[in-house]
């Protein structure tokens, strides 16, 4: 099946700092998605992006489909975005999500 | 947006036990899935519960472990049965809803002892 890998693993951050996480996929998808887990456990879908480029305030993100990889970028980082970033991709139109293993964030005030 | 409620939002089990967690969507969704995220892991596919019939499950998800049930388009139920440790994870629902946008569930803590 589709491999999909995250990096960093782990990331800590001051706040105000910029950063990118970065998502690479083994194979070519319909659906790449962003997810954000709150300490809480909540998932809250950030981007929906196969494709091209999104803004969100002060997120981003660029789906490059040629070359396999997408990138969430968070400008200015708050004490909020603290969780775990998820990526997910689908393939064939089968709804199912496969998910990375995630980047921890931890953004200290 | 759809708002998918779950419960029990937590629980404590004893090993051998069963434990079934209820799904509720408050619009009508084309599909259902059930996740399970391990500790520190990441988010597993179990099945996708399909309206009036039986789930299709995943490769390492058995019905008899993990028996789901969906009797309409917006309520689903997965239960996991005889319990042991390595049970303890946090398991998600999640809708496919309008545009094909998925939504989770607030997702349910379980600790097996």
């Amino acid at each position: 099946g589709i491999q999909v890998e995250q990096s960093p693993p782990d990331l800590i951050l001051q706040e105000g700092a910029n950063s990118t996480l970065r998502c690479n996929f083994s194979d070519s998808v319909n659906n790449l998605q962003w997810f954000h887990q709150n300490p809480w456990g909540q998932l809250i879908n950030l981007f929906y992006i196969p494709s091209g480029t999104k803004q969100n305030g002060r997120l981003s993100a660029t789906t490059v489909a040629t070359e396999r990889y997408s990138l969430l970028y968070i400008s200015s980082s708050q004490t909020t975005d603290s969780g775990v970033y998820f990526c997910a991709v689908e393939q064939g139109g089968s709804e199912k999500l496969v998910f990375g293993k995630g980047t921890k964030l931890t953004v200290n005030p | 947006s759809a708002v998918i409620s779950q419960k029990p939002s937590r629980d404590i089990c004893q090993r051998g036990t069963s434990l079934t967690i209820q799904c509720q969507v408050d619009s009508q969704v084309t599909m259902m899935f059930w996740y399970r995220q391990q500790p520190g892991q990441s988010l597993t596919l179990i099945a996708t519960a399909n309206q009036g019939s039986e789930a299709t499950y995943e490769s390492g998800f058995v019905i008899d472990k993990f028996p789901i049930s969906r009797p309409n388009l917006t309520f689903s139920t997965l239960t996991v049965s005889n319990m042991s440790p390595e049970d303890s994870s946090i398991y998600l629902c999640m809708g496919l809803g309008p545009g094909e946008t998925q939504y989770f569930g607030p997702g349910t803590r379980l600790l097996v002892l």
